[in-house]
């Protein structure tokens, strides 16, 4: 099955500075590669994702790149707000429905 | 404009006493999704139906049981409570429309604490 690998687990960032999540994933036939942020005590909530036909996408702040023939993908947040602080978690599906998650990173922006 | 609700949002039980978790939803998405979260983990699937079709995950606990009456809800059962199923109980749902990779759609989770 679908392995997910996520670095750091713990990022502590200047607020203003850059902050960089990477994943890696084990099955080449994942096709879907969502992020999603949790504050404490709320839902995992979707803040971008990327298909594997693409290989960057950009919303405003927040961006992911895809690497298909290294299998990682990354999430990058430009000019960090407090408001950034939270878990973030990576994930990886070939499309039956299921997602493959990664652990996790605490993400801690300092003002 | 809520779409995946969950009730109740904190749930108090005692060692051994079953316990029901639902969840509806108003996307009319046909996959709906359960999944464990402990602190600090990633969330954990414990199964999902596509439809009326139930998918269970195979390390998921007899303990755990799920009804899907129809489209809009879906319940979890815990027969018998252990200390170590206090957790965040988070119900998910997806389109289930057969295309390569779904967003998924969580609720607000519902957290259960056992005494």
């Amino acid at each position: 099955g679908e392995n997910v690998e996520q670095h750091p687990s713990t990022l502590s960032v200047q607020e203003g500075d850059s902050a960089v999540i990477k994943c890696t994933y084990s099955d080449s036939a994942s096709n879907y590669f969502p992020w999603y942020k949790q504050e404490l005590g709320k839902r995992p909530q979707l803040i971008i994702d990327i298909r594997s036909n693409v290989g960057e996408k950009k919303d405003q702040r927040i961006a992911v790149t895809l690497n298909k023939t290294a299998k990682h993908f990354s999430l990058h947040i430009t000019e960090t707000q407090p408001e950034d602080s939270a878990v973030y978690f990576c994930a990886a599906t070939t499309g039956n429905e299921k997602l493959t998650f990664g652990t996790g990173t605490r993400l801690t922006i300092i003002p | 404009d809520a779409m995946v609700i969950q009730n109740p949002r904190y749930q108090v039980t005692q060692f051994g006493k079953p316990v029901t978790l639902s969840c509806s939803q108003t996307l009319n998405h046909n996959v709906m999704y359960w999944y464990q979260q402990k602190s600090s983990q990633a969330p954990k699937l414990l199964f999902h139906y596509y439809d009326k079709d139930f998918n269970n995950e195979a390390d998921t606990p007899d303990n755990f049981q799920s009804r899907r009456p129809n489209t809009s809800f879906c319940f979890l059962d815990i027969r018998s409570p252990g200390l170590g199923d206090a957790a965040m109980y988070l119900c998910a749902t997806s389109r289930g429309h057969g295309l390569a990779g779904e967003t998924q759609y969580f609720g607000p989770g519902t957290r259960l604490l056992v005494l």
